[in-house]
């Protein structure tokens, strides 16, 4: 079974500087994608940045961008230039290609210290 | 979000009483979700629909039932509230491929006393 670990549960950064939110990932098909999506306290979910396995490039959307390691199964998340307004819970997700499922991690909060 | 709106937003019910909560979209997508979020347990699927009348269990389904009898409604029923079923729910859609990533509605807070 495809399962998503976030093992952060919270962090803390001073604003302006650069954060790593780690996420690992299991599955055993080659075609899937990943996501993260920032929860801030208004409850709202978005979508910050979406990757597809078959693409080695990183995903960059910004100041967002991630660190995807295939054969290690990691997706880590980076913030530079860390504001304010990125205080927020943080969750990553993966769906694998024709399924219906999005399977998400158990969130890590983030601090941003002014 | 533009294009999905949960109902009520907030809810606080009796034990034992049923409960149903609204998800409503003007996109015309398919895929229409269910999900519950705690904390510790990050966000679960409840149940999900792949058309109208078409849906299926998630991994946290037992008390809970779905219909889908338009496209843009997707409702979720707590037959017996517990105190259990306290959380936040939300609702989602996707009307694209897997890697379209999902469109959330706003959430309900759900208080079971």
């Amino acid at each position: 079974a495809q399962t998503v670990t976030q093992s952060q549960p919270e962090m803390s950064v001073q604003e302006a500087e650069t954060v790593t939110l780690s996420c690992t990932y299991d599955t055993s098909e080659s075609d899937y994608y990943l996501f993260w999506y920032k929860q801030p306290p208004s409850r709202q979910m978005i979508l910050v940045i979406r990757q597809e396995a078959y693409k080695q490039q990183n995903a960059t959307e910004n100041r967002f961008s991630v660190n995807f390691q295939k054969a290690a199964k990691s997706f880590s998340l980076k913030i530079s230039d860390s504001q304010l307004g990125d205080a927020a819970m943080y969750f990553c997700a993966s769906i694998t290609s024709g399924t219906y499922k999005y399977i998400f991690g158990t969130g890590t909060r983030l601090k941003v210290l002014a | 979000d533009a294009g999905i709106t949960q109902s009520p937003r907030h809810k606080v019910t009796e034990t034992g009483t049923p409960v149903t909560l609204r998800c409503h979209q003007t996109e015309n997508h398919r895929y229409m979700y269910w999900y519950r979020q705690d904390p510790g347990h990050g966000l679960r699927l409840i149940h999900y629909s792949y058309g109208v009348k078409d849906t299926d269990k998630g991994e946290v389904s037992d008390g809970y039932s779905v219909s889908r009898s338009k496209t843009e409604d997707f409702l979720l029923t707590l037959e017996s509230a517990t105190s259990s079923q306290t959380s936040v729910y939300f609702c989602a859609i996707r009307g694209g491929p897997a890697n379209y990533g999902y469109t959330f509605g706003s959430g309900t807070r759900l208080t079971v006393v």
